[in-house]
């Protein structure tokens, strides 16, 4: 069974400047989550779907990310503009939307914004 | 509101000793508890997990934690450690209802040859 697929692996951009991160979770997991996780920091949730609608985006700086998923199949993160602290490892994981909820985490997408 | 404390940000330990990592967490209701691993540039591959039943929780490569309800704790534990278990664990809570994963803040274990 393929893993959570993500891209890039890395990236480096200036700040005020966009990027965005493309995820697709494993085959038939109806849930996707996007992580943040700031160096030192264990991932903090930004967005949470179920199929293409979204569950939780209470964390989401919804001033500058944004995040789709419009088949309810993969997802694409972006922000814009980048500020400093956006800095971070972007971490996508899926689920089966049956218990014991084990969450599936892709490689992540290393932002250095400069 | 649920929140998991790892109390130890380093361990250095030397190889074929035990190793404890701690976690303590606080929730209102009844919890799943996780222990994820995190090698150098990679995601987090799943150690083990305790949702119910007995309260000692064996995983993989070697690893077991076990659930203490009265002391809020889930500690992980190896008898013997290896060079390969260099990495970085993390300790998550999830309630049962909103089924959202709270990470605590990382404990890094270095093996010394």
């Amino acid at each position: 069974e393929a893993g959570v697929a993500q891209s890039p692996r890395y990236k480096i951009i200036e700040k005020r400047q966009s990027v965005a991160f493309w995820c697709n979770p494993i085959s038939g997991h109806a849930t996707l989550y996007w992580y943040q996780q700031i160096l030192g920091q264990g991932p903090k949730l930004l967005i949470q779907f179920q199929n293409n609608g979204v569950v939780d985006d209470s964390q989401l700086p919804k001033d500058r990310f944004s995040a789709e998923r419009l088949k309810g199949v993969d997802s694409t993160l972006k922000i814009q503009p980048a500020k400093l602290e956006d800095s971070a490892v972007y971490l996508c994981a899926s689920r089966v939307g049956l218990p014991p909820y084990e969450q599936y985490f892709g490689p992540g997408t290393r932002l250095t914004v400069t | 509101a649920q929140s998991v404390t790892q109390l130890d940000s380093q361990v250095p330990v030397f190889e074929e000793a035990p190793v404890e990592l701690r976690c303590n967490y606080s929730s209102s209701v009844s919890v799943y508890l996780f222990w994820y691993v995190q090698y150098p540039n990679q995601g987090l591959q799943l150690l083990l997990k305790y949702l119910s039943g007995s309260t000692l929780v064996k995983g993989i490569n070697g690893f077991e934690a076990e659930f203490n309800k009265s002391q809020t704790s889930f500690h992980l534990r190896k008898p013997s450690v290896h060079i390969s278990d260099t990495a970085e664990y993390f300790c998550a809570v999830s309630d049962g209802g909103n089924e959202k994963l709270t990470f605590g803040t990382g404990t890094r274990l270095t093996i010394i040859p």
